[in-house]
């Protein structure tokens, strides 16, 4: 079974440019979340999707942030305009319903703003 | 607010030898409870879940503890091996009821970051 497909791997921008990632989920599966997870923290729930419906986005900052889900599958994670702050892992994952099903991660994309 | 405590935030020890970390927290109301393990460069993996009524669970030379009452778990590591450098996430999940239906909210740790020397 193939796993969270996230891309690109690493990517370096200045500051107030815009950057996106892409998450392709596993098969199937009905929830997405994005993390952001800074050197040395857990990772932080960005944004949740059910299908391509939106279950959760409370500590997504909505005045930089935007993510979407079309067709409840691919998903894709925009900054615009990206800060020094925003320099982190992002990870994508899914699972089959949310509640107790487990959420497989992808490897992540790693952000550097310079 | 709900939070999720880890401790110690680093462990070193030798190939071999038995560890255990712990994790405390203040979330409500509670799901269940997982531990993960993050390598470097890579996504959190799955080791454990457990739920309200479960106390103990364990997968291979891993074996988690719960404590619904005291909020506390543990993951106790046996044995170690050099594979088992990684950090350990405690994630605790709280359930939710969104207009569009149910779900849950999971809150991350940050983690134990364990080195395990030959």
């Amino acid at each position: 079974e193939a796993g969270v497909a996230q891309s690109p791997r690493y990517k370096i921008i200045e500051k107030r440019q815009s950057v996106a990632f892409w998450c392709n989920p596993i098969s199937g599966h009905a929830t997405l979340y994005w993390y952001q997870q800074i050197l040395g923290q857990g990772p932080k729930l960005l944004i949740q999707f059910q299908n391509n419906g939106v279950v959760d986005d409370s500590q997504l900052p909505k005045d930089r942030f935007s993510a979407e889900r079309l067709k409840g599958v691919d998903s894709t994670l925009k900054i615009q305009p990206a800060k020094l702050e925003d320099s982190a892992v992002y990870l994508c994952a899914s699972s089959l319903m949310g509640g107790n099903t487990e959420a497989f991660f992808g490897q992540g994309t790693r952000l550097t703003v310079v | 607010k709900n939070q999720v405590e880890q401790s110690p935030q680093s462990l070193i020890i030798l190939e071999g030898k038995n560890c255990t970390l712990q994790c405390n927290y203040t979330v409500s109301p509670f799901s269940n409870l997982r531990w993960y393990k993050q390598d470097t460069g890579r996504g959190p993996v799955s080791l454990t879940i457990m739920t309200f009524s479960e106390n103990t669970k364990s997968n291979g030379r891993y074996t988690a503890t719960l404590d619904a009452d005291t909020k506390q778990s543990s993951l106790h590591i046996t044995a170690s091996q050099l594979s088992d450098s990684a950090s350990y996430i405690c994630v605790v999940s709280a359930t939710h009821r969104y207009p569009s239906g149910g779900s849950y909210i999971p809150t991350f740790g940050r983690g134990t970051s364990l080195i395990v020397h030959p």
